[in-house]
């Protein structure tokens, strides 16, 4: 069974940092691309970052560009998302996904991230 | 503002059949048939209902379907069932990534 299992959400202050991480675990994680997807309260979804089965490219989405760096550990099964300067816009349910083909077979159970003083 | 467009809601009564309909433009929904199709219960994660434009992935009932044309893709949804009520997106490869809709609500009446 797939298994993506997301922690490191909390509240932070604009400006602040914090770094999401995804265990994941019943597939083979070194051949997969993998994403964050992430829905404001009350909004659509958006996918902020993406990454290669090796690590070696990304994809970011600019509203996030320079700020937020996605990167993974095929050794511990881990992705992680680093997120700098963060912005009250960044308020979201953050979801580790499996990116297949373009599209999202596998979500974990989401991590809130709120940003506010 | 979303990369594609969806109408806000829908409804329907139960057994009727729906259609959700997802506007891009040549440069996601037109140039490839990567549309995926999504469903999200209140609270819960999003699980792909459709992907590749109109397969369904093992377990999806056959109620659900899709298809494209130019660069409109649409989900049809027939014999409506009150589990059917939830938010539905669609999604899109444009270059390396995808975009998605801005949702439309289903409610079954």
């Amino acid at each position: 069974e797939v298994q993506l299992v997301e922690s490191g959400g909390g509240l932070v202050q604009p400006g602040g940092s914090l770094r999401l991480s995804c265990v994941a675990s019943g597939f083979t994680f070194n051949t997969e691309y993998m994403s964050w997807v992430r829905q404001a309260p009350g909004k659509g979804l958006e996918c902020v970052a993406k990454i290669n089965p090796g690590g070696s490219e990304t994809y970011s989405v600019d509203s996030v560009k320079g700020r937020f760096t996605i990167f993974k550990d095929n050794a511990k099964n881990s992705l992680y998302l680093q997120m700098n300067n963060l912005r009250a816009e960044d308020t979201a349910v953050y979801y580790c996904v499996t990116e297949t083909w373009f599209r999202f077979d596998y979500w974990g159970q989401g991590a809130l991230v709120t940003v506010s003083s | 503002q979303s990369a594609l467009t969806q109408s806000a809601s829908v409804s329907g009564s139960p057994g009727q059949s729906i259609t959700i309909s997802c506007t891009g433009t040549s440069s996601d929904v037109g140039g490839y048939n990567y549309v995926s199709w999504y469903q999200q219960h209140p609270g819960k994660a999003p699980k792909v209902i459709i992907y590749g434009v109109s397969n369904r992935p093992s377990g999806v009932s056959n109620r659900f379907s899709g298809s494209k044309s130019g660069n409109t893709a649409s989900l049809t949804i027939s014999g409506l069932q009150a589990e059917d009520e939830a938010d539905y997106y669609c999604g899109s490869r444009r270059s390396t990534h995808v975009v998605f809709g801005g949702g439309t609500k289903l409610t079954v009446l």
